[in-house]
C-alpha cells in the first residue's frame, strides 16, 4: 500500500530557529501533499495545501512567511518553520493522496512533534 | 462537507466487538464516508470507506444506515492496539480529500 514517510519523527530547538519537516510519498507519486498541525489533546487542523511545480495554499489564518512550504518533486514536500517559538510547538503532520487508487484515500505520514525551548 | 457527530469516548472489553457510531444527518447523495483512526502519538490510518453499501476489509466493518443518514464501524474483535481516536468523515469522491474536516472524533479505549 501507499507509504508516507515524515522526517524527522521529533525534533527540539531554540526559539529564533529554523526547522525543516520533510515529508515523502514513497511508492506513489503526490502532486499534492497536506500539512496538518495538532495540539495536544485536540484534532488535526489543516494548515496548508503543497503543490508540486507551485505555491502552496494555505488555510486562513496561518501565516504564510513563517510556515514555508516547498514542493520540489512528486514524491517530497518540504514545511519549514521559521523563526519557531514556543507557541509553534506541535505535532506535525503530513498526508497525500495516492490518485492511482481511485478512492480519494489519505495516506499519513507517523507525524513530526517539534519542541521549542 | 456534511457534518458528523460522534460520541467522544467509549469503551470495550478486549475481545469483543467495538461499535462506533457516527451521524451523518446532511450527507449528499455523492459523499463517502471515510473513516481513519490515530493512535496515540502516531499519524491517523485510514480503515475504511462506503458510500451505501456495508463494507468490509481486514480491518473493520462498516455499516451505513438506508438512509445513510448514520454509520457504524465494527471492529469484531477489539484488541488492546485498538485503542485510539476514531474519526468518520463524509466527503465527495474526486474532490481535495486532503481539505477533509476532521472532528473531534471518538476515543475509543480497549480494556483487557
Amino acid at each position: 500500500g501507499a507509504v508516507v514517510s515524515q522526517h524527522p519523527s521529533w525534533v527540539i530547538c531554540k526559539s529564533g530557529t529554523s526547522v525543516k519537516i520533510e515529508c515523502r510519498s514513497l511508492d506513489f507519486q503526490a502532486t499534492t501533499m497536506f500539512w496538518y498541525r495538532q495540539f495536544p489533546k485536540q484534532s488535526l487542523m489543516l494548515m496548508a495545501t503543497s503543490n508540486e511545480g507551485s505555491k502552496a495554499t494555505y488555510e486562513q489564518g496561518v501565516e504564510k512567511d513563517k510556515f514555508l512550504i516547498n514542493h520540489a518533486s512528486l514524491t517530497l514536500s518540504t514545511l519549514t518553520v521559521t523563526s519557531a517559538h514556543p507557541e509553534d510547538s506541535s505535532f506535525y503532520i503530513c498526508s497525500a493522496r495516492d490518485l492511482s487508487s481511485g478512492a480519494n484515500v489519505l495516506t499519513f505520514g507517523a507525524g513530526s512533534r517539534l519542541t521549542v525551548l | 462537507d456534511a457534518k458528523t457527530t460522534q460520541p467522544p469516548s467509549m469503551d470495550c472489553a478486549e475481545g469483543r466487538a467495538a461499535n462506533l457510531p457516527c451521524n451523518h444527518s446532511t450527507i449528499s447523495g455523492n459523499e463517502y464516508v471515510y473513516w481513519y483512526r490515530q493512535i496515540h502519538s502516531q499519524g491517523p490510518q485510514y480503515i475504511i470507506h462506503g458510500l451505501k453499501n456495508n463494507e468490509t476489509n481486514e480491518m473493520a466493518s462498516l455499516i451505513i444506515t438506508e438512509d445513510r443518514k448514520s454509520s457504524t464501524l465494527i471492529l469484531p474483535h477489539a484488541t488492546l492496539r485498538d485503542t485510539a481516536v476514531y474519526y468518520c468523515i463524509v466527503r465527495v469522491v474526486g474532490t481535495n480529500a486532503g481539505k477533509s474536516t476532521f472532528g473531534d472524533g471518538t476515543t475509543l479505549t480497549v480494556k483487557p
